[in-house]
This record gives C-alpha cells, sequence and structure tokens, in this order.
C-alpha cells in the first residue's frame, strides 16, 4: 500500500512534443504529491508539487493533473527540449517520509 | 542560499568497514532524511531526523544509524559494509514535514 506506481519506464519525444508521465498510489493517506528530475551524477531537483485539494498546477512548462478518486496524477511536459532528457521520479508523502516512484527515463530528440 | 552539501561526493570502503556520510541541510531546515538510490531498487527511504529525534526509520537493517546534531546537521552511519551497500546515498533537508525536500547531490559510495 506504500508503493507508488509510475509508467512509462522510459520516454523518447521529439523536440517540441508533449511528454506525459503517469503514477498511481494506494495509500489514501498521501497528502502531497511532488515530482523530481535527476540528471546523471545528481541529486533529484524538485519541479513541481501538488496537494489533493487541486486538480491541477501549472509551472512554466510543466503541468501536474491530479486525479484523487483514480488516485493516479500525472507530469506533463509541454514544447519538450533536449534539456529536458533525464529521469523524472514521482513522489508522494503522509507527512512521515516520501515514497518514490520507480523513474522514467525521458530522453527528447533534436 | 546555501542548497543541501554533503560530504564526501565519492568513498570507496571495503567489506566489512563501516563508513559516516554527512549532510549539511539548508539553513533554516529541521527536518532531514536520507534515501539509498540503486538502479535495483530505486529511491528508498532510510529515515528522517528533526530537531535532533528520529522520526521516522524505513526498512533497512539496524546496521545503518543516523544522528543529528543540534545545527540540524546529519550524519548516516554503516557498519560492517555489505557489497550490496554500495549506492548514492541522499540527503534531503525540508523545513516542516509534508513540505519541499530538496536533495543534496549524494554521496556514491562503492564497496568492494
Amino acid at each position: 500500500q506504500q508503493q507508488v506506481k509510475q509508467s512509462p519506464q522510459s520516454l523518447i519525444v521529439q523536440k517540441g512534443g508533449i511528454s506525459i508521465i503517469n503514477c498511481a498510489y494506494e495509500n489514501t493517506a498521501f497528502d502531497y504529491f511532488p515530482w523530481y528530475q535527476q540528471f546523471p551524477g545528481k541529486g533529484p531537483a524538485l519541479l513541481i508539487a501538488i496537494r489533493p485539494d487541486v486538480s491541477e498546477k501549472k509551472e512554466g512548462r510543466f503541468t501536474i493533473s491530479f486525479n484523487k478518486s483514480a488516485k493516479q496524477f500525472s507530469l506533463h511536459i509541454m514544447d519538450s527540449q533536449p534539456g529536458d532528457s533525464a529521469t523524472y521520479f514521482c513522489a508522494a508523502s503522509n507527512g512521515q517520509n516520501f515514497v518514490f516512484g520507480p523513474g522514467t527515463r525521458l530522453s527528447v530528440l533534436p | 542560499k546555501a542548497g543541501v552539501t554533503q560530504t564526501p561526493r565519492y568513498l570507496i570502503k571495503t567489506r566489512g568497514q563501516q563508513v559516516t556520510l554527512s549532510c549539511s541541510p539548508i539553513s533554516g531546515h529541521r527536518s532531514v532524511s536520507w534515501y539509498q538510490q540503486t538502479p535495483g531498487q530505486g529511491l528508498q527511504f532510510l529515515f528522517e531526523y528533526f530537531s535532533e529525534t528520529q522520526r521516522n526509520k524505513g526498512n533497512f537493517p539496524g546496521r545503518f544509524s543516523g544522528r543529528q546534531f543540534s545545527n540540524s546537521r546529519s550524519e548516516m552511519n554503516v557498519s560492517t559494509l555489505e557489497l550490496g551497500d554500495s549506492a548514492l546515498y541522499l540527503c534531503a533537508s525540508s523545513f516542516a514535514e509534508n513540505t519541499e525536500a530538496f536533495f543534496g547531490q549524494g554521496t556514491r559510495l562503492t564497496v568492494v
């Protein structure tokens, strides 16, 4: 019940396209859902986060969509750029610790 | 504002040895969490400290321990190292629970 599922495992998108990564959770006690971006050799960097009282949050080219009833949330990267090529992790927190998804390796082709 | 600082960046240790990793959180942050990242298991929670008290602990053996000092700096110790302990160890700091957590660059531990 502590698991966070993430798909796809890897994603290849053309420059300018939309990248979509999906996550699902079981534990209804989770109430904070961040997304992290990680480049090789670096620690994860917080991209954007959402709480269950809103269904969507947008920051620049990054949008989180949240469906509380389905216990699913997704990250949309608009106008994807080669510099967005990285591994993306969704996470969920119940106030005790973060549970991370397994990650999605995104490659944006020039 | 300085970010989360982890030292050292790289470590090579021999099986059976022990190791201590250090984490300095962002100024003003009192919560420090530790994670282990491996290709096979992903990011796994080790433990979390707040105001020098361990509040939460993940599912790791007792060889993994930590502490937090009054200035919020934290250390993680692994005793009797095993080959499987080779991983990137990440520290994250946050102001309070369920708020933004910021990660350091990690310590890459290799056990030979």
